[in-house]
């Protein structure tokens, strides 16, 4: 099957620029996850969804981030206005309908520099 | 916070067995131990998990000590396409949606 498919891989912008990252989650997956990856770092959790529902958006910068997945399937993260410390890698993940323990298949994910 | 504790780094020789040790001292009887890993430029791919019996895949072992506090995953003849930063995770049973909590990993380097 096709895995987690995300564009574009790479974007730079001017800071105060807007930003759209797209993902298509591995079809029939209910739930898609938003991650940021700093350099060095770990991937840490922006939103998650389940179906078009935002159930976890805790972490989710809400002033300059913003999120959908109108239909349940793709979904858009968006930064307005991107700042120097948006620069990172964001990964989407997606999993089958809530289970005991689901695998997450995580995306290559987009390198975004701010300059 | 990160549960779990690892080496940021470890090197082993080609073709040798790979033992990367994770510490999750404070884990609770209802949660489970996962391993990630992340070759760069991608992003991270399932490994394994287990709550306290061990584990075998195609891709790894996982030994878990029988107090729980400590794992180690098992990579039986590490070849150079091994190399990645590895993740030790806990995750509490049930939570199958949740988001995964991600430490700094320890980045395993194979030496030809």
């Amino acid at each position: 099957e096709a895995g987690v498919v995300q564009s574009p891989r790479y974007k730079i912008i001017e800071k105060k620029q807007p930003v759209a990252f797209w993902c298509n989650p591995i079809s029939g997956h209910n739930t898609l996850y938003w991650y940021r990856q700093n350099l060095g770092q770990g991937p840490e959790l922006l939103i998650r969804y389940e179906n078009e529902e935002a159930v976890d958006d805790s972490q989710l910068p809400k002033d300059r981030f913003s999120a959908e997945r109108l239909k349940g399937v793709d979904s858009t993260l968006k930064i307005q206005p991107a700042e120097l410390g948006d620069s990172a890698v964001y990964l989407c993940a997606s999993s089958r309908a809530r289970g005991n323990q689901e695998t997450q298949y995580f995306g290559p994910g987009t390198r975004l520099l701010v300059l | 916070d990160a549960k779990t504790t690892q080496p940021p780094s470890m090197d082993c020789a080609e073709g040798r067995a790979a033992n990367l040790p994770c510490n999750h001292s404070t884990i609770s009887g209802n949660e489970y131990v996962y391993w990630y890993r992340q070759i760069h430029s991608q992003g991270p791919q399932y490994i394994i998990h287990g709550l306290k019996n061990n584990e075998t895949n195609e891709m790894a072992s996982l030994i878990i000590t029988e107090d729980r506090k400590s794992s180690t995953l098992i990579l039986p003849h590490a070849t150079l396409r091994d190399t990645a930063v590895y993740y030790c995770i806990v995750r509490v049973a049930g939570g199958g949606a949740d988001g995964l909590t991600f430490g700094k990993g320890t980045h395993l380097i194979i030496q030809p």
